[in-house]
C-alpha cells in the first residue's frame, strides 16, 4: 500500500536556525508529493508540491525536492521565524487513485525568539 | 471568503446520537473529499465525490457513516449511532477536475462523543 513516514517531533528551534523535516514514502505507483502546514486553530494549507522526480517545490522560503531514488521529499528552510511555528504534514497522491491523499502523522515545529 | 467552509465547527454529542456535518466546497470545484483526523495523526481518507457521484469509500467508513452530495455542490456527512471512537476532526477538501489538482481544505468539524 501507500504510506508516508515523517520525522518524529516535536522540533524546537531558535529563530533564524536551519530547518529540515524528513519525509519518506512508499507508493504503488508514481505519486505527486505535497507539504501541508496547519497553523494553530486553522485548517490545512498547501505549502508546496512537486509532481515528478527532481522537481523542487518552493514557497515562503520553504523548499523540498522530489527524490525518486531515495523516495524522499524532505522539507527545508534556511532561516525559520517564530511565525513558522505550526504542524507540517507530508502527503502523497497517486494519479490512479482518484486523487485521495495519504498523509504522514505530522511534525510539530516550535520556533523560539 | 470563497474557500471551503464547514459547519458546524464543533459538535458535542452523546453516544448513540446521530450527527450531520456540512461542507461547502469552492464553487467551481467538481471533486470533494472527506477525511478524518485524530489527535497526533495525519488525515485519513474517508470518501470522495466527483460532482454528485460518490466514487470511492474507505474501509474506515462503516455502515454507520453516509455521505451525500445531491446536486454536486455542498456535501453532508452523517454518522448514525455515534460511538466514542468517532471523536475526531472531520475535514472536507475540494479540487478541480484532475487528480493532480491541489486540494483545498476547510477548517474542519471537531466531533466529541461523550
Amino acid at each position: 500500500g501507500n504510506s508516508v513516514t515523517q520525522m518524529e517531533g516535536p522540533v524546537t528551534l531558535s529563530e533564524e536556525a536551519f530547518l529540515t523535516i524528513n519525509c519518506t514514502y512508499t507508493a504503488t505507483g508514481y505519486p505527486s508529493l505535497f507539504w501541508y502546514v496547519q497553523y494553530p486553530g486553522e485548517g490545512l494549507q498547501l505549502l508546496l508540491k512537486a509532481t515528478k522526480a527532481d522537481d523542487k517545490g518552493s514557497n515562503k522560503g520553504f523548499e523540498a525536492t522530489y527524490r525518486k531514488e531515495t523516495t524522499s521529499f524532505h522539507l527545508e528552510k534556511g532561516s525559520v521565524q517564530v511565525s513558522d511555528s505550526a504542524v507540517y504534514f507530508c502527503a502523497l497522491t497517486l494519479n490512479t487513485n482518484a486523487g485521495k491523499s495519504t498523509f504522514g502523522d505530522g511534525t510539530t515545529l516550535t520556533v523560539k525568539p | 471568503d470563497t474557500g471551503v467552509s464547514q459547519d458546524p465547527r464543533h459538535k458535542i454529542t452523546k453516544r448513540g446520537q446521530n450527527v450531520t456535518f456540512r461542507c461547502d466546497p469552492i464553487s467551481e470545484h467538481n471533486r470533494l473529499y472527506w477525511y478524518r483526523q485524530t489527535l497526533g495523526q495525519g488525515p485519513e481518507f474517508l470518501t470522495y465525490f466527483q460532482n454528485e457521484a460518490q466514487l470511492e469509500k474507505s474501509r474506515l467508513l462503516s455502515d454507520r457513516f453516509s455521505a451525500e452530495r445531491p446536486k454536486g455542490s455542498f456535501s453532508t456527512l452523517e454518522i448514525q449511532r455515534t460511538e466514542q471512537g468517532d471523536s475526531a476532526m472531520y475535514l472536507c477538501a475540494s479540487s478541480l477536475d484532475r487528480t493532480t489538482d491541489t486540494q483545498y481544505f476547510g477548517p474542519g468539524t471537531r466531533l466529541t462523543v461523550l
